[in-house]
Protein backbone atom coordinates (compact mmCIF):
# COMPACT_ATOMS: atom_id res chain seq x y z
CA UNK A 1 0.00 0.00 0.00
CA UNK A 2 1.74 3.00 -1.27
CA UNK A 3 -0.96 5.73 0.69
CA UNK A 4 -0.55 7.14 3.48
CA UNK A 5 0.54 5.55 6.51
CA UNK A 6 0.30 6.11 10.39
CA UNK A 7 1.27 4.36 13.26
CA UNK A 8 0.46 3.03 15.37
CA UNK A 9 -3.45 2.37 14.90
CA UNK A 10 -4.13 2.15 18.45
CA UNK A 11 -3.21 3.68 21.59
CA UNK A 12 -4.57 3.18 25.04
CA UNK A 13 -3.16 5.73 27.46
CA UNK A 14 -3.48 6.52 31.02
CA UNK A 15 -4.86 9.93 31.68
CA UNK A 16 -1.61 12.18 31.91
CA UNK A 17 0.44 10.12 29.83
CA UNK A 18 2.30 11.58 27.01
CA UNK A 19 1.36 9.89 23.30
CA UNK A 20 3.21 10.64 19.84
CA UNK A 21 1.74 9.80 16.71
CA UNK A 22 3.75 9.44 13.46
CA UNK A 23 2.35 9.67 9.89
CA UNK A 24 4.18 9.22 6.65
CA UNK A 25 2.36 10.63 3.51
CA UNK A 26 2.70 9.65 0.18
CA UNK A 27 6.56 9.86 -1.06
CA UNK A 28 5.74 12.97 -3.44
CA UNK A 29 2.67 14.92 -1.70
CA UNK A 30 4.09 18.15 -0.08
CA UNK A 31 1.46 19.22 1.91
CA UNK A 32 0.27 17.18 5.39
CA UNK A 33 -2.79 17.84 7.40
CA UNK A 34 -3.72 16.33 10.69
CA UNK A 35 -7.75 15.86 11.58
CA UNK A 36 -9.52 14.56 14.81
CA UNK A 37 -12.58 13.07 14.20
CA UNK A 38 -14.84 11.98 16.78
CA UNK A 39 -17.77 9.36 17.15
CA UNK A 40 -20.43 10.50 14.87
CA UNK A 41 -18.72 13.45 13.70
CA UNK A 42 -16.88 14.43 10.22
CA UNK A 43 -13.46 15.06 10.31
CA UNK A 44 -12.04 18.47 12.27
CA UNK A 45 -8.76 20.32 11.10
CA UNK A 46 -6.17 20.67 13.07
CA UNK A 47 -3.31 21.67 11.18
CA UNK A 48 -1.67 21.95 7.72
CA UNK A 49 2.05 21.69 7.03
CA UNK A 50 3.81 22.92 3.38
CA UNK A 51 7.13 20.66 3.30
CA UNK A 52 8.34 21.25 6.24
CA UNK A 53 6.98 24.93 7.58
CA UNK A 54 3.68 23.97 9.88
CA UNK A 55 1.23 27.23 8.07
CA UNK A 56 -2.06 26.91 10.36
CA UNK A 57 -2.81 25.88 13.51
CA UNK A 58 -6.55 25.37 14.74
CA UNK A 59 -7.62 27.07 17.82
CA UNK A 60 -8.85 23.45 18.71
CA UNK A 61 -5.15 22.45 19.26
CA UNK A 62 -4.21 23.27 22.59
CA UNK A 63 -0.74 23.93 23.65
CA UNK A 64 -0.91 20.38 24.99
CA UNK A 65 -0.88 19.83 21.29
CA UNK A 66 2.31 19.96 19.14
CA UNK A 67 3.32 18.97 15.63
CA UNK A 68 6.27 18.41 13.49
CA UNK A 69 7.46 17.43 10.09
CA UNK A 70 11.25 18.10 10.19
CA UNK A 71 12.25 17.08 7.07
CA UNK A 72 9.28 17.79 4.88
CA UNK A 73 8.66 14.08 5.02
CA UNK A 74 6.86 12.53 7.68
CA UNK A 75 5.33 14.15 10.23
CA UNK A 76 4.31 13.43 14.04
CA UNK A 77 1.54 14.89 16.60
CA UNK A 78 2.29 14.81 20.54
CA UNK A 79 -0.25 15.09 23.27
CA UNK A 80 1.11 16.01 26.59
CA UNK A 81 -0.96 15.27 29.64
CA UNK A 82 -3.34 13.80 27.86
CA UNK A 83 -7.14 14.07 29.18
CA UNK A 84 -10.24 12.29 28.11
CA UNK A 85 -11.04 14.39 25.95
CA UNK A 86 -8.32 13.90 23.94
CA UNK A 87 -10.18 10.56 23.10
CA UNK A 88 -10.93 9.94 19.22
CA UNK A 89 -9.45 8.92 15.80
CA UNK A 90 -6.36 11.01 14.65
CA UNK A 91 -6.09 11.16 10.78
CA UNK A 92 -3.74 12.28 8.75
CA UNK A 93 -3.65 13.26 5.42
CA UNK A 94 -1.53 14.68 2.19
CA UNK A 95 -1.77 16.01 -0.59
CA UNK A 96 0.17 17.05 -4.19
CA UNK A 97 1.11 20.84 -4.91
CA UNK A 98 -2.16 23.32 -4.73
CA UNK A 99 -4.53 20.54 -5.70
CA UNK A 100 -7.15 19.66 -2.67
CA UNK A 101 -7.61 16.20 -2.84
CA UNK A 102 -6.53 14.71 0.37
CA UNK A 103 -5.50 11.16 0.67
CA UNK A 104 -6.36 9.66 4.11
CA UNK A 105 -4.44 7.30 6.18
CA UNK A 106 -6.41 4.85 8.43
CA UNK A 107 -6.09 7.00 11.36
CA UNK A 108 -4.46 6.33 15.38
CA UNK A 109 -7.55 5.73 17.31
CA UNK A 110 -6.76 7.13 20.73
CA UNK A 111 -8.14 5.89 24.48
CA UNK A 112 -7.82 7.83 27.05
CA UNK A 113 -8.16 6.10 30.78
CA UNK B 1 -15.97 30.52 10.32
CA UNK B 2 -17.61 27.77 7.35
CA UNK B 3 -20.56 26.25 8.75
CA UNK B 4 -21.45 23.00 6.69
CA UNK B 5 -24.93 21.06 7.69
CA UNK B 6 -25.33 17.79 6.20
CA UNK B 7 -28.82 15.63 6.13
CA UNK B 8 -30.00 13.22 6.50
CA UNK B 9 -27.99 11.77 9.38
CA UNK B 10 -29.46 8.07 8.35
CA UNK B 11 -30.19 7.01 5.09
CA UNK B 12 -31.88 3.76 4.70
CA UNK B 13 -32.95 2.59 1.08
CA UNK B 14 -33.47 -0.74 -1.05
CA UNK B 15 -30.73 -2.03 -3.08
CA UNK B 16 -31.54 -0.78 -6.39
CA UNK B 17 -32.95 2.28 -5.21
CA UNK B 18 -31.25 5.84 -5.23
CA UNK B 19 -29.75 7.59 -2.52
CA UNK B 20 -29.40 11.91 -2.11
CA UNK B 21 -27.34 13.10 0.24
CA UNK B 22 -27.56 17.54 1.06
CA UNK B 23 -25.22 19.81 2.05
CA UNK B 24 -25.32 23.51 3.10
CA UNK B 25 -22.54 25.48 3.64
CA UNK B 26 -22.23 29.27 4.61
CA UNK B 27 -18.97 31.10 3.65
CA UNK B 28 -18.89 32.51 -0.18
CA UNK B 29 -15.89 32.07 -0.74
CA UNK B 30 -15.54 27.98 -0.58
CA UNK B 31 -14.79 27.00 -4.38
CA UNK B 32 -13.99 23.33 -3.43
CA UNK B 33 -16.56 20.60 -2.37
CA UNK B 34 -15.85 17.41 -2.28
CA UNK B 35 -17.27 14.16 -0.95
CA UNK B 36 -15.49 11.67 1.00
CA UNK B 37 -16.96 7.60 1.99
CA UNK B 38 -15.35 6.00 4.73
CA UNK B 39 -16.19 2.30 5.77
CA UNK B 40 -16.55 1.03 9.03
CA UNK B 41 -12.43 0.94 11.13
CA UNK B 42 -11.65 2.48 7.23
CA UNK B 43 -9.80 5.46 5.93
CA UNK B 44 -12.02 8.30 4.01
CA UNK B 45 -11.56 8.35 0.72
CA UNK B 46 -12.65 10.71 -1.67
CA UNK B 47 -15.43 9.18 -4.38
CA UNK B 48 -16.25 12.88 -6.08
CA UNK B 49 -15.29 16.40 -6.39
CA UNK B 50 -16.75 19.51 -7.85
CA UNK B 51 -15.58 22.73 -8.04
CA UNK B 52 -17.70 25.94 -8.10
CA UNK B 53 -17.08 26.57 -12.10
CA UNK B 54 -19.34 23.78 -12.77
CA UNK B 55 -22.67 22.45 -11.82
CA UNK B 56 -23.16 18.59 -11.86
CA UNK B 57 -20.75 16.46 -11.95
CA UNK B 58 -20.73 12.76 -12.99
CA UNK B 59 -19.03 9.53 -12.60
CA UNK B 60 -20.87 6.33 -13.04
CA UNK B 61 -23.78 5.96 -10.56
CA UNK B 62 -22.28 8.61 -8.51
CA UNK B 63 -23.32 12.42 -9.29
CA UNK B 64 -22.97 15.82 -7.32
CA UNK B 65 -24.59 19.18 -8.18
CA UNK B 66 -23.57 22.35 -6.69
CA UNK B 67 -26.59 25.42 -6.12
CA UNK B 68 -23.83 28.26 -5.34
CA UNK B 69 -26.62 30.81 -4.99
CA UNK B 70 -28.45 28.97 -2.89
CA UNK B 71 -24.56 27.48 -0.86
CA UNK B 72 -25.89 23.84 -0.88
CA UNK B 73 -24.86 20.83 -3.37
CA UNK B 74 -25.67 17.01 -3.02
CA UNK B 75 -24.34 13.77 -3.91
CA UNK B 76 -26.33 11.45 -5.67
CA UNK B 77 -26.33 7.66 -6.14
CA UNK B 78 -28.04 5.73 -8.34
CA UNK B 79 -28.77 2.42 -8.57
CA UNK B 80 -27.51 1.61 -4.95
CA UNK B 81 -25.74 -1.75 -4.43
CA UNK B 82 -25.18 -3.54 -0.87
CA UNK B 83 -21.23 -2.18 -0.86
CA UNK B 84 -22.55 1.17 -0.97
CA UNK B 85 -23.32 0.95 2.68
CA UNK B 86 -21.09 3.68 4.39
CA UNK B 87 -20.76 6.57 5.94
CA UNK B 88 -20.98 9.93 3.02
CA UNK B 89 -19.04 13.06 4.64
CA UNK B 90 -19.74 16.29 2.51
CA UNK B 91 -17.02 18.79 2.80
CA UNK B 92 -15.68 22.30 2.01
CA UNK B 93 -12.81 24.54 1.74
CA UNK B 94 -12.83 27.00 4.07
CA UNK B 95 -12.75 30.71 3.03
CA UNK B 96 -11.46 29.16 -0.59
CA UNK B 97 -8.72 27.82 1.24
CA UNK B 98 -6.69 26.21 -0.82
CA UNK B 99 -5.48 23.41 2.10
CA UNK B 100 -8.18 23.52 4.78
CA UNK B 101 -11.53 21.23 4.72
CA UNK B 102 -14.69 21.70 7.15
CA UNK B 103 -16.47 18.19 7.08
CA UNK B 104 -20.00 17.99 7.07
CA UNK B 105 -21.44 15.44 10.29
CA UNK B 106 -21.87 12.67 7.93
CA UNK B 107 -24.66 10.93 6.63
CA UNK B 108 -25.15 6.69 7.33
CA UNK B 109 -26.59 5.25 4.35
CA UNK B 110 -27.45 1.55 4.72
CA UNK B 111 -28.51 -0.33 1.51
CA UNK B 112 -30.76 -3.36 1.89
CA UNK B 113 -30.47 -6.46 -0.23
Amino acid sequence: DTGVSQDPRHKITKRGQNVTFRCDPISEHNRLYWYRQTLGQGPEFLTYFQNEAQLEKSRLLSDRFSAERPKGSFSTLEIQRTEQGDSAMYLCASSLGSSTEAFFGQGTRLTVV
Amino acid sequence: GENVEQHPSTLSVQEGDSAVIKCTYSDSASNYFPWYKQELGKRPQLIIDIRSNVGEKKDQRIAVTLNKTAKHFSLHITETQPEDSAVYFCAVNSGGSNYKLTFGKGTLLTVNP
